[in-house]
């Protein structure tokens, strides 16, 4: 049972508009959510991360949103650039353990 | 900067052959973590090791063990190969387990 869900596989943004993914979960005792990027033949490397007392986290061009009633969290690129091209995964945990539940992707193109 | 290396980019094997896959981390990580990635699937964990000679099942432990005697070292053992082990696989690690995860650039499994 797929406890976190992304589900767009993928998406198309033209360079210099916002990128907008998103998540949703089905735990309520998840309180920790992060988001990854993947280029191809590379590992995920870690973007951001929330925790669930927030509602807005923001590093530079990335911000993610959380909406705990909704079970919901987005990642929003702005301005999107073609270097943001890549699957993105979001994660979630719940405090109690050492287990992240991964979502199943969203593939982003940044077309020039 | 933390440093996953898996020691192989591609393996092919043959199916009821016992595989071993290896991972190294060099930042003195408690934990340690496998995965495997299949497309529409997302990242599935297989197991996870928290400290040395200790493990505990993912989500997707059936076929496979690990091995974790030395703090830098954890291994996935595939028991007997089969077809459906095909895939691309994971190894993270973390300093503690509610903290985001390094991840290592990736083995791509193929059973033939």
């Amino acid at each position: 049972d797929q406890q976190v869900k992304q589900n767009s596989p993928s998406l198309s943004v033209q360079e210099g508009r916002i990128s907008i993914l998103n998540c949703d979960y089905t735990n309520s005792m998840f309180d920790y959510f992060l988001w990854y990027k993947k280029y191809p033949a590379e590992g995920p490397t870690f973007l951001i991360s929330i925790s669930s007392i927030k509602d807005k986290n923001e590093d530079g061009r990335f911000t993610v949103f959380l909406n705990k009633s909704a079970k919901h969290l987005s990642l929003h690129i702005v301005p999107s650039q073609p270097g943001d091209s890549a699957v993105y995964f979001c994660a979630a945990s719940a405090n109690t353990g050492n287990q992240f539940y991964f979502g199943t992707g969203t593939s982003l193109t940044v077309i020039p | 900067d933390v440093k996953v290396t898996q020691s192989s980019r591609y393996l092919v094997k043959r199916t009821g052959e016992k595989v071993f896959l290896e991972c190294v981390q060099d930042m003195d990580h408690e934990n340690m973590f496998w995965y495997r990635q299949d497309p529409g699937l997302g990242l599935r964990l297989i197991y996870f090791s928290y400290d040395v000679k200790m493990k505990e099942k993912g989500d997707i432990p059936e076929g496979y063990s690990v091995s974790r005697e030395k703090k830098e070292r954890f291994s996935l053992i595939l028991e007997s190969a089969s077809t459906n082990q095909t895939s691309m696989y994971l190894c993270a690690s973390s300093l503690l387990g509610y903290q985001p995860q390094h991840f290592g650039d990736g083995t791509r499994l193929s059973i033939l």
